[in-house]
């Protein structure tokens, strides 16, 4: 069955570079999610898309933005990158207009900020 | 907001040992209640899901879990745990009014000793 597909896997970027993450969710999945997972931390919530609107905001700093498109697939544009953004980005899609639908991962984007 | 806390950081067990790994939450509300495992190097995975009835929920690969309102409590158990089950576990929540955003807990580190 069709999963996540976030790309690139890994990237490596220097401070105050930009990086962009895209995220393309499983078929008719309507809704995307993003999280970011430092070293050893938990997954945090960044951000959430339903039909290509902002659904949820979460610790997102100001200096990322994300938009999800008209296929549905996702973008986080990341600038002015710091070296605590250095983390495991996860991307999740899901059934928006489906109650209680389960979020289903992708395998990140491992981001090494030096 | 919701909130969740997992007691066990790192948990090491021999093949064949029983599993039980804490999970509680915070929410004045009803939510949904969810296990993820990552293996290494890999996305996460659920391995089940709690929304309403049975509270005693099973899973894949010989997981259950069981919800307990009164204590705020969804601990994940195994009878006998495989050298294969070397991962970290995530309990996660969800809100029935917010969507299907979910809040990790800190996690869990399960090594499975021969």
């Amino acid at each position: 069955a069709a999963g996540v597909i976030q790309s690139p896997r890994h990237l490596i970027k220097e401070k105050r570079e930009t990086a962009t993450l895209k995220c393309y969710p499983i078929p008719r999945h309507d809704t995307v999610y993003w999280y970011q997972q430092g070293p050893g931390q938990d997954p945090q919530f960044l951000i959430s898309f339903y039909e290509k609107m902002q659904s949820d905001k979460g610790s997102i700093p100001d200096r990322f933005s994300a938009q999800q498109f008209s296929d549905y697939h996702s973008e986080l544009n990341m600038s002015s990158l710091e070296l605590g953004d250095s983390a495991l980005y996860f991307c999740a899609s899901s059934l928006g207009g489906t109650y209680n639908s389960p979020l289903h991962f992708g395998n990140g984007t491992r981001l090494t900020v030096t | 907001a919701q909130s969740v806390s997992q007691h066990n950081h790192h948990v090491i067990l021999s093949e064949a040992a029983s599993l039980e790994l804490g999970c509680n939450y915070s929410y004045g509300g009803t939510v949904n209640l969810f296990w993820y495992v990552q293996y290494p190097g890999q996305h996460l995975q659920l391995l089940l899901k709690y929304f309403s009835g049975d509270p005693l929920v099973k899973g894949i690969k010989g997981f259950e879990a069981e919800f307990i309102k009164s204590k705020f409590s969804f601990n994940l158990r195994k009878p006998s745990v495989q050298w294969s089950d070397t991962a970290e576990y995530f309990c996660a929540v969800s809100s029935t009014g917010g969507g299907n955003k979910l809040t990790f807990g800190t996690g869990t580190q399960l090594k499975v000793e021969l």
